[in-house]
Protein backbone atom coordinates (compact mmCIF):
# COMPACT_ATOMS: atom_id res chain seq x y z
CA UNK A 1 0.00 0.00 0.00
CA UNK A 2 0.78 3.85 -0.15
CA UNK A 3 1.09 6.08 2.97
CA UNK A 4 1.52 10.13 1.73
CA UNK A 5 2.24 12.29 4.80
CA UNK A 6 2.36 16.05 4.01
CA UNK A 7 1.54 19.26 6.87
CA UNK A 8 -2.53 20.36 7.27
CA UNK A 9 -1.56 23.90 6.72
CA UNK A 10 0.87 26.68 6.46
CA UNK A 11 1.27 30.44 6.73
CA UNK A 12 3.41 32.30 5.14
CA UNK A 13 3.96 36.32 4.05
CA UNK A 14 3.58 37.79 0.53
CA UNK A 15 7.08 37.74 -0.89
CA UNK A 16 8.40 34.91 1.17
CA UNK A 17 9.47 31.47 0.69
CA UNK A 18 7.84 28.32 1.84
CA UNK A 19 8.96 24.90 1.92
CA UNK A 20 6.48 21.98 2.26
CA UNK A 21 7.49 18.26 3.11
CA UNK A 22 5.90 15.41 1.66
CA UNK A 23 7.09 11.57 3.31
CA UNK A 24 6.14 8.28 1.14
CA UNK A 25 6.35 5.20 2.11
CA UNK A 26 5.19 2.40 -1.10
CA UNK A 27 5.26 -0.74 -1.88
CA UNK A 28 6.60 0.44 -5.79
CA UNK A 29 7.50 4.02 -6.78
CA UNK A 30 7.37 5.13 -9.62
CA UNK A 31 7.72 9.15 -9.35
CA UNK A 32 6.22 11.89 -7.63
CA UNK A 33 4.13 14.62 -8.40
CA UNK A 34 3.24 18.12 -7.09
CA UNK A 35 -0.07 19.94 -8.03
CA UNK A 36 -2.21 22.62 -6.60
CA UNK A 37 -5.58 22.80 -6.21
CA UNK A 38 -7.52 26.10 -5.50
CA UNK A 39 -10.81 25.97 -3.46
CA UNK A 40 -13.71 24.00 -5.33
CA UNK A 41 -10.90 23.37 -8.51
CA UNK A 42 -9.31 20.90 -10.23
CA UNK A 43 -5.64 19.89 -9.52
CA UNK A 44 -3.65 21.36 -11.97
CA UNK A 45 -0.33 20.00 -12.18
CA UNK A 46 3.03 21.98 -10.81
CA UNK A 47 6.48 19.50 -10.94
CA UNK A 48 7.32 15.98 -11.41
CA UNK A 49 10.55 14.06 -9.93
CA UNK A 50 11.64 10.52 -10.36
CA UNK A 51 15.48 10.83 -10.06
CA UNK A 52 16.81 12.11 -6.59
CA UNK A 53 17.42 15.95 -6.63
CA UNK A 54 16.02 18.78 -7.64
CA UNK A 55 13.98 20.09 -10.50
CA UNK A 56 13.61 24.28 -10.43
CA UNK A 57 10.71 25.84 -12.37
CA UNK A 58 10.50 29.62 -12.11
CA UNK A 59 9.25 30.28 -8.74
CA UNK A 60 8.20 26.29 -7.94
CA UNK A 61 11.08 24.29 -7.06
CA UNK A 62 11.02 20.07 -6.47
CA UNK A 63 13.26 17.96 -4.47
CA UNK A 64 13.25 13.98 -4.31
CA UNK A 65 15.18 11.49 -1.66
CA UNK A 66 13.66 8.12 -2.85
CA UNK A 67 15.96 6.56 -0.10
CA UNK A 68 14.77 9.14 2.35
CA UNK A 69 11.33 9.03 1.18
CA UNK A 70 11.32 12.47 1.34
CA UNK A 71 9.97 15.29 -1.23
CA UNK A 72 9.76 18.50 -1.06
CA UNK A 73 8.17 21.62 -3.03
CA UNK A 74 9.62 25.11 -2.41
CA UNK A 75 7.46 28.64 -3.35
CA UNK A 76 9.99 31.21 -3.99
CA UNK A 77 8.23 35.25 -4.00
CA UNK A 78 5.04 34.17 -2.76
CA UNK A 79 2.15 35.84 -4.15
CA UNK A 80 -1.56 36.10 -2.90
CA UNK A 81 -2.77 34.18 -5.75
CA UNK A 82 -0.21 30.72 -3.89
CA UNK A 83 -2.94 30.14 -2.05
CA UNK A 84 -4.01 26.93 -2.44
CA UNK A 85 -3.96 23.75 -1.31
CA UNK A 86 -0.25 21.70 -2.35
CA UNK A 87 -1.24 17.92 -3.16
CA UNK A 88 1.89 15.46 -3.22
CA UNK A 89 0.94 12.33 -5.19
CA UNK A 90 2.98 9.35 -5.81
CA UNK A 91 2.40 6.96 -8.62
CA UNK A 92 3.12 3.27 -8.00
CA UNK A 93 5.03 0.55 -9.53
CA UNK A 94 4.34 1.22 -13.77
CA UNK A 95 1.85 -1.30 -14.54
CA UNK A 96 1.19 -2.57 -18.19
CA UNK A 97 -0.95 0.23 -18.71
CA UNK A 98 -2.43 2.95 -16.42
CA UNK A 99 -0.10 4.46 -13.95
CA UNK A 100 -2.87 5.44 -10.71
CA UNK A 101 -1.57 8.05 -8.41
CA UNK A 102 -2.06 8.13 -4.59
CA UNK A 103 -2.46 11.33 -3.14
CA UNK A 104 -1.72 12.92 -0.06
CA UNK A 105 -4.35 15.04 2.32
CA UNK A 106 -3.02 18.12 0.67
CA UNK A 107 -1.08 21.21 2.64
CA UNK A 108 -3.20 24.78 2.37
CA UNK A 109 -1.08 27.26 2.14
CA UNK A 110 -2.53 30.82 2.95
CA UNK A 111 -0.73 33.83 1.64
CA UNK A 112 -1.21 37.23 4.07
CA UNK A 113 -0.02 40.41 2.85
CA UNK B 1 -4.24 24.97 -24.80
CA UNK B 2 -6.32 21.22 -24.67
CA UNK B 3 -8.14 20.56 -21.73
CA UNK B 4 -10.03 17.49 -20.18
CA UNK B 5 -13.74 18.96 -19.81
CA UNK B 6 -16.83 17.26 -17.72
CA UNK B 7 -20.46 17.44 -18.06
CA UNK B 8 -22.46 18.31 -16.15
CA UNK B 9 -20.73 21.15 -13.56
CA UNK B 10 -23.25 19.88 -10.80
CA UNK B 11 -25.55 16.96 -10.36
CA UNK B 12 -28.28 16.43 -7.60
CA UNK B 13 -29.78 12.99 -7.58
CA UNK B 14 -31.76 11.46 -5.02
CA UNK B 15 -30.98 7.83 -3.05
CA UNK B 16 -31.20 4.91 -5.07
CA UNK B 17 -30.87 6.35 -8.49
CA UNK B 18 -28.56 6.32 -11.16
CA UNK B 19 -26.16 9.02 -12.69
CA UNK B 20 -24.03 9.24 -15.85
CA UNK B 21 -21.06 11.30 -15.14
CA UNK B 22 -19.87 12.79 -18.96
CA UNK B 23 -15.74 13.35 -19.67
CA UNK B 24 -13.72 14.31 -22.84
CA UNK B 25 -10.80 13.22 -22.37
CA UNK B 26 -7.28 15.53 -24.12
CA UNK B 27 -7.66 13.98 -27.74
CA UNK B 28 -4.15 12.01 -28.16
CA UNK B 29 -3.88 10.59 -24.89
CA UNK B 30 -4.73 6.98 -24.23
CA UNK B 31 -4.94 6.58 -20.93
CA UNK B 32 -8.18 8.20 -18.87
CA UNK B 33 -8.87 7.97 -15.05
CA UNK B 34 -11.56 8.74 -12.43
CA UNK B 35 -11.02 10.28 -8.79
CA UNK B 36 -13.22 11.55 -6.31
CA UNK B 37 -12.97 13.64 -3.76
CA UNK B 38 -15.04 14.11 -0.57
CA UNK B 39 -15.53 17.25 0.58
CA UNK B 40 -12.37 18.23 3.06
CA UNK B 41 -10.39 15.13 2.40
CA UNK B 42 -7.77 13.57 -0.05
CA UNK B 43 -8.43 12.79 -3.69
CA UNK B 44 -8.91 9.09 -3.98
CA UNK B 45 -8.33 6.82 -7.56
CA UNK B 46 -10.93 4.98 -8.61
CA UNK B 47 -10.34 3.27 -12.17
CA UNK B 48 -7.75 3.76 -15.02
CA UNK B 49 -9.08 2.70 -18.56
CA UNK B 50 -6.75 2.28 -21.75
CA UNK B 51 -7.63 -0.08 -24.46
CA UNK B 52 -11.27 -0.11 -24.00
CA UNK B 53 -10.80 -1.80 -20.24
CA UNK B 54 -10.12 -1.36 -17.58
CA UNK B 55 -6.56 -1.24 -15.87
CA UNK B 56 -6.64 -0.81 -12.78
CA UNK B 57 -9.33 -0.01 -10.31
CA UNK B 58 -9.32 0.55 -6.76
CA UNK B 59 -11.37 -0.89 -3.40
CA UNK B 60 -13.92 2.26 -3.89
CA UNK B 61 -14.53 0.89 -7.37
CA UNK B 62 -17.25 -1.59 -6.74
CA UNK B 63 -19.94 -2.86 -8.77
CA UNK B 64 -21.60 -0.06 -8.34
CA UNK B 65 -19.72 1.49 -10.60
CA UNK B 66 -19.23 1.48 -14.29
CA UNK B 67 -16.73 3.05 -17.15
CA UNK B 68 -17.38 3.14 -20.66
CA UNK B 69 -15.76 4.94 -23.82
CA UNK B 70 -19.12 4.71 -25.74
CA UNK B 71 -17.24 6.66 -28.91
CA UNK B 72 -14.13 8.16 -29.66
CA UNK B 73 -13.98 10.96 -27.68
CA UNK B 74 -16.85 10.47 -24.78
CA UNK B 75 -15.34 8.69 -21.29
CA UNK B 76 -18.25 7.87 -18.83
CA UNK B 77 -18.51 7.20 -15.09
CA UNK B 78 -22.42 5.15 -13.95
CA UNK B 79 -22.92 5.01 -10.50
CA UNK B 80 -26.02 2.49 -10.22
CA UNK B 81 -28.26 3.19 -7.08
CA UNK B 82 -26.52 6.26 -5.30
CA UNK B 83 -25.63 6.19 -1.96
CA UNK B 84 -25.16 9.78 0.47
CA UNK B 85 -22.08 8.51 0.92
CA UNK B 86 -21.20 8.72 -2.64
CA UNK B 87 -21.72 12.36 -2.51
CA UNK B 88 -18.30 13.79 -3.68
CA UNK B 89 -16.40 16.04 -6.31
CA UNK B 90 -15.53 13.27 -9.01
CA UNK B 91 -12.54 14.09 -11.44
CA UNK B 92 -11.76 12.64 -14.79
CA UNK B 93 -7.93 12.85 -16.32
CA UNK B 94 -6.04 11.59 -18.68
CA UNK B 95 -2.47 11.23 -19.96
CA UNK B 96 -0.21 10.35 -22.51
CA UNK B 97 2.03 6.82 -22.15
CA UNK B 98 5.46 8.76 -21.66
CA UNK B 99 6.90 7.83 -18.10
CA UNK B 100 7.20 11.04 -16.75
CA UNK B 101 3.58 12.50 -18.42
CA UNK B 102 1.42 14.12 -15.80
CA UNK B 103 -2.10 13.95 -15.65
CA UNK B 104 -4.53 16.03 -16.91
CA UNK B 105 -7.70 17.02 -14.44
CA UNK B 106 -10.54 17.89 -15.59
CA UNK B 107 -12.70 20.92 -13.56
CA UNK B 108 -14.68 18.33 -11.64
CA UNK B 109 -18.49 17.37 -11.46
CA UNK B 110 -19.72 17.70 -8.10
CA UNK B 111 -22.42 15.06 -7.53
CA UNK B 112 -25.14 15.86 -4.61
CA UNK B 113 -27.08 12.70 -3.42
CA UNK B 114 -29.91 13.39 -1.03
Amino acid sequence: GQNIDQPTEMTATEGAIVQINCTYQTSGFNGLFWYQQHAGEAPTFLSYNVLDGLEEKGRFSSFLSRSKGYSYLLLKELQMKDSASYLCAVRGPIKAAGNKLTFGGGTRVLVKP
Amino acid sequence: EPEVTQTPSHQVTQMGQEVILRCVPISNHLYFYWYRQILGQKVEFLVSFYNNEISEKSEIFDDQFSVERPDGSNFTLKIRSTKLEDSAMYFCASSDPGLASEQYFGPGTRLTVT
